[in-house]
């Protein structure tokens, strides 16, 4: 079974701050990686993909992917009560289809 | 218009009954997904299609059948709900270059 670990949360961060969000997936073989926002209700929406190693910058968001360690990780700056939210990670091996972490729930603080 | 459409959004049934959700898309994808998801559990795959003629189970297909009719068509029914069934059910699209899926407005089941 493909796992992919988020810690649940909630992250607390006070407005302005650097949010930085993880995850880890056990499938070593596992080629692109994705962030998706979720807020309360509503459905996923794609924020960043990443397929190589080191970090993708958009905007205020920044994933950061290390394929040795099985780690991928995003930052969010200027964090803004807007960004409080579920955010999930998920991960897409060479012969499955995504598989989705739980999700980090995100608050930011004014 | 949005790109990927569920109807209904919302839907309140018996146990026992049959029921079919229906998902559109007008992005031209290949590729359709069917998830629940439940509070602590995420979003779990129950079925997904590559094309027409292409249907595979995930990893919780039981009590679940589909159906793709069109490129841009896939349904899911519950064939006889149970209260378990109760969920918030999305579908998703993606094509096969970039793995990106994008996801519906979701339909919150509720099965009494």
């Amino acid at each position: 079974q493909k796992e992919v670990e988020q810690n649940s949360g909630p992250l607390s961060v006070p407005e302005g701050a650097i949010a930085s969000l993880n995850c880890t997936y056990s499938d070593r073989g596992s080629q692109s990686f994705f962030w998706y926002r979720q807020y309360s209700g509503k459905s996923p929406e794609l924020i960043m993909s990443i397929y190589s190693n080191g970090d993708k910058e958009d905007g205020r968001f920044t994933a950061q992917l290390n394929k040795a360690s099985q780690y991928v990780s995003l930052l969010i700056r200027d964090s803004q009560p807007s960004d409080s939210a579920t955010y999930l990670c998920a991960v897409k091996g060479l012969e499955t289809p995504l598989v989705f972490g739980k999700g980090t729930r995100l608050s930011v603080i004014a | 218009d949005a790109d990927v459409t569920q109807t209904p959004r919302n839907r309140i049934t018996k146990t026992g009954k049959r029921i079919m959700l229906e998902c559109s898309q007008t992005k031209g994808h290949d590729r359709m997904y069917w998830y629940r998801q439940d509070p602590g559990l995420g979003l779990r795959l129950i079925y997904y299609s590559f094309d027409v003629k292409d249907i595979n189970k995930g990893e919780i297909s039981d009590g679940y059948s589909v159906s793709r009719q069109a490129q841009a068509k896939f349904s899911l029914s519950l064939e006889s709900a149970i209260p378990n069934q109760t969920a918030l059910y999305f579908c998703a699209t993606s094509d096969g270059q970039s793995y990106e899926q994008y996801f519906g407005p979701g339909t919150r089941l509720t099965v009494t």
